[in-house]
């Protein structure tokens, strides 16, 4: 969707490397998702920003919402081959009665050992 | 495992078909998505249902169409089918209508041939 941006589209490292994905919103953010996918699966849920400047971490992942609710980015620290895989960021763009998400392109994330 | 269970997991089927595809939220959540996933456009949101009632409507096709039953699971029917129809439906389910984290199933991979 031209309404959130993800990048980079595909990513190659080396284990043990740092790494960010970004996603870009045109409008504010009223919640931001991030999930993961292997490919041909379900996704599995990340993290979940609702607030300006909020950050959250687990494990070895930290996810970021900016101050002015437009951009998030997935930081993974010493990756590693289990990080591998297809992270989607998920948009919530409008408030009210509805949690629909709109999704970015996806990052493909390969990690090589 | 998400709690989200969505059948069939696989789906073969002609064109000018009509299919039904099936999803039970996890226990305690009221709403329900439909989004569906192709190469080419990506992850796209169809609908959402919270209690039984339509709450958000996407980029649904006419030939397309969901509901939400008493018991709370759900069922995409998709009619007419074309080549073009050929993806990965998700259901995802969340505790209320707005704010929350959507938890997703494993997917039905529907082939139309």
């Amino acid at each position: 969707s031209q309404e959130l941006e993800q990048s980079p589209q595909s990513l190659i490292v080396q284990e043990g490397k740092n790494l960010t994905i970004n996603c870009t919103s045109s409008k504010t953010l009223y919640g931001l998702y991030w999930y993961k996918q292997k490919y041909g699966e379900g996704l599995i849920f990340l993290m979940m920003l609702q607030k300006g400047g909020e950050e959250k971490s687990h494990e070895k992942i930290t996810a970021k919402l900016d101050e002015k609710k437009q951009q998030s980015s997935l930081h993974i620290t010493a990756s590693q081959p289990s990080h591998a895989g297809i992270y989607l960021c998920g948009a919530a763009l409008q408030g009210g009665a509805t949690n629909k998400l709109i999704f970015g392109t996806g990052t493909l994330l390969a990690v090589q050992p | 495992d998400s709690g989200v269970t969505q059948t069939p997991k696989h789906l073969i089927t002609a064109t000018g078909q009509r299919v039904t595809l099936r999803c039970s939220p996890r226990s305690g959540d009221l709403s329900v998505y439909w989004y569906q996933q192709s190469l080419d456009q990506g992850l796209q949101f169809l609908i959402q249902y919270y209690n039984g009632e339509e709450r958000a409507k996407g980029n649904i096709l006419e030939r397309f169409s969901a509901q939400q039953f008493p018991d709370l699971h759900s069922e995409l029917n998709l009619s007419s089918l074309e080549l073009g129809d050929s993806a990965l439906y998700f259901c995802a389910s969340s505790v209320g209508s707005s704010g929350n984290i959507q938890y997703f199933g494993a997917g039905t991979r529907l082939s139309v041939l």
